[in-house]
């Protein structure tokens, strides 16, 4: 069962930033969040990840709550190719990655 | 940069028909996974290969097996196909099989169905 609870659906404007939030209340100390996103016809990508400090690279920003119970994938500027359908995953040893329902993004011109 | 290449892209199988899917990563990694999903859902992992040598089973292997033909390349069978098992396939790859930070590497997906 997928650990993480995320909305079924965001809205954004293009060049607006998007905050995706997800909650994952019973993760331990050794798990991992992931994040992925799948574009329409395509395989999941991978986004970023994070433990406990905050984590930026070129496509988003992750910031995770200081219990670790919650974390927010930010998009600083949201473009339409950034409409996808975003999993939060939280990720224990051994690799395996649980998928749940992830978030819709849709993003309007 | 191939990265991970699934074949074939599409298939129509009649029920109880055989057929392997084929998966193949060029970027040495010791990890390769496959995983269907159904329309509107989430990935649901059908088999993994930790190293060479090895597989196991994920949370939805029954009606599958899977072989690790070498590092490079990871099949998936379907014995006997039957309706259910319509679904879009993905294969994925990672370093360092034991590791919680590293990220999967996906392909494009076979979409497979099943009259």
């Amino acid at each position: 069962d997928a650990k993480t609870t995320q909305p079924n659906s965001m809205e954004s404007n293009e060049e607006e930033p998007v905050h995706l939030p997800c909650n994952h209340s019973t993760i331990s100390g050794t798990d991992y969040i992931h994040w992925y996103r799948q574009l329409p016809s395509q395989g999941p990508e991978y986004v970023i990840h994070g433990l406990t400090s905050n984590v930026n690279n070129r496509m988003a920003s992750l910031a995770i709550a200081e219990d670790r119970k919650s974390s927010t994938l930010i998009l600083h500027r949201a473009t339409l190719r950034d409409a996808a359908v975003y999993y939060c995953i939280q990720k224990a040893a051994g690799n395996k990655l649980t998928f749940g329902g992830g978030t819709r993004v849709l993003v309007k011109p | 940069n191939a990265g991970v290449t699934q074949t074939p892209k599409f298939q129509v199988l009649k029920t109880g028909q055989s057929m392997t899917l084929q998966c193949a990563q060029d970027m040495n990694h010791n990890s390769m996974y496959w995983y269907r999903q159904d329309p509107g859902m989430g990935l649901r992992l059908i088999y993994y290969s930790a190293s060479e040598g090895t597989t196991d089973k994920g949370e939805v292997p029954n009606g599958y097996n899977v072989s690790r033909l070498n590092k490079r390349e990871f099949s998936l069978r379907l014995e006997s196909a039957a309706p259910s098992q319509t679904s879009v396939y993905f294969c994925a790859s990672s370093a360092l099989g034991q590791s919680s930070n590293q990220p999967q590497h996906f392909g494009d997906g076979t979409r497979l169905s099943i009259l």
